[in-house]
């Protein structure tokens, strides 16, 4: 599986924008670029996906390098709740490929403050 | 209904102790996950069912044997564990592997296991 470079930790001040950055720079063609985060004491959840071309969604946007090597999740105005580990993840999903499995690497702990 | 319900919450058992952790889900969901995660580190993949069928066993050992009785359980049966295997035990569904909509695993809250 295709291997992510994200930094251990970040800080962030509350309603300020938050760009959490992940190298891929092995990605596949195949590879789809996901996001989950994991709140303190609770499973992961889903954040946001992409191929190729960047993405909008109620949580976050995120913004895919033209050559793919690399990918940028943005949190538009950070609040405390968003404090969490956040792990960008690559799913080859084509048949015959790992099917989509799910290997986190370590993430980046993401510090709110007020 | 987006909830992936995981019972118990918290289990302590001693290392001759046979217990099961259930997981249920009533999202239509085929795929089934079974994930542990030790203290300060990333969740790991153990299993993985679709359609009910166990389809990767990531070299698990075999005090772990899981099983999904239907479309909407799944259970991890322990027998014999060690000190080590004290984790959370994650629990995720997702729609079926073979469709194009197969992106989101949803996971339920975690098993917190203590093994002594």
């Amino acid at each position: 599986d295709a291997k992510t470079t994200q930094p251990n930790s970040m800080e962030s001040n509350e309603e300020e924008p938050v760009h959490l950055p992940c190298n891929h720079s092995t990605i596949s063609g195949t590879d789809y670029i996901h996001w989950y985060r994991q709140l303190p004491s609770q499973g992961p959840e889903y954040v946001i996906h992409g191929l190729t071309s960047n993405v909008n969604n109620r949580m976050a946007s995120l913004a895919i390098a033209e050559d793919r090597k690399s990918s940028t999740l943005i949190l538009h105005r950070a609040t405390l709740r968003d404090a969490a580990v956040y792990y960008c993840i690559l799913r080859d999903v084509s048949y015959g490929g790992s099917q989509g499995n799910l290997i986190f690497g370590k993430g980046t702990k993401l510090s709110v403050k007020p | 209904d987006t909830e992936v319900t995981q019972t118990p919450k918290h289990l302590v058992m001693g290392m001759t102790n046979k217990k099961s952790l259930k997981c249920e889900q009533h999202m239509g969901h085929r795929a089934m996950y079974w994930y542990k995660q030790k203290a300060k580190k990333p969740p790991e993949l153990m299993f993985v069912y679709s359609y009910e069928k166990l389809s990767i066993n990531e070299s698990v050992p075999s005090r772990f044997s899981p099983e999904c009785p239907n479309s909407s359980l799944l259970n991890l049966h322990l027998h014999a564990l060690q000190p080590e295997d004290s984790a959370l035990y994650l629990c995720a569904s997702s729609p079926a592997r073979q469709t194009s909509s197969y992106n989101e695993q949803f996971f339920g809250p975690g098993t917190r296991l203590t093994v002594l």
